[in-house]
């Protein structure tokens, strides 16, 4: 089945620094359509960004990814990281046969002053 | 107001006991969903109903089922509640047309002891 790999835990670094979170993925589908959920403490899991297109960076709130099938990759990164982007990221893949969400185990991202 | 609500916040239960969650949502939508989320494991879909009656077992559906005798409301069952079943329960919506973009409600912490 499909499967998505998180490697890193836990994330700890310096606010203004660079932010990358690793998402490699794999399933026997040609199309896959690859999320980024975000998950702030005491608060309900969001949809942060999302792409299905090969090569193309997907933007939002300062976030960036670029889904490589090459590499069935999908990197989370944000040039410069703030104290308010501590949170649980999860990476989640769908493929184009089904309807379910795989998740990924989760980064958890702590941005110290 | 977009909303999914979730209740209980938070219970606690012998073991062997049963266990009621329930979920709402405001937004009219076809697909309900039930997550747990334990750390190292991520989110892992326990149960998907695509309408009134319409349920379908997710990747752990053992030790669970699921009621939706209304669109807006989506029921978890434990019958017998296990201590493996400790766990954060989360809920979540999504139009049928677009499961790719998925409302959460707040979360159920639910200790078995």
């Amino acid at each position: 089945g499909d499967s998505v790999t998180q490697k890193e835990g836990l994330v700890t670094l310096t606010e203004g620094l660079p932010v990358m979170l690793n998402c490699t993925y794999q399933t026997i589908y040609s199309n896959a359509f690859l999320f980024w959920y975000v998950h702030y403490l005491n608060e309900s899991p969001r949809l942060l960004l999302k792409s299905s297109t090969d090569n193309k960076r997907t933007e939002h709130q300062g976030f960036h990814a670029t889904l490589h099938k090459s590499s069935s990759s999908f990197h989370l990164q944000k040039s410069s990281a703030q104290l308010s982007d501590s949170a649980l990221y999860y990476c989640a893949l769908r493929n184009s046969a089904g309807n379910k969400l795989t998740f990924g185990i989760g980064t958890r991202v702590l941005v110290r002053p | 107001d977009m909303k999914v609500t979730q209740m209980p916040r938070y219970l606690i239960k012998r073991m062997g006991e049963n266990v009621l969650l329930e979920c709402g949502q405001d937004m009219s939508h076809e697909t309900m969903y039930w997550y747990r989320q334990d750390p190292g494991l991520g989110l892992q879909l326990i149960y998907i109903s695509y309408d009134v009656d319409s349920n379908s077992e997710g990747d752990i559906p053992k030790g669970y089922r699921v009621s939706r005798k209304k669109r807006e409301h989506f029921s978890l069952i434990l019958d017998s509640a296990k201590t493996n079943q400790t766990s954060v329960y989360f809920c979540a919506s999504s139009l049928l047309q677009n499961q790719d973009t998925q409302y959460f409600g707040p979360g159920t912490r639910l200790l078995v002891l």
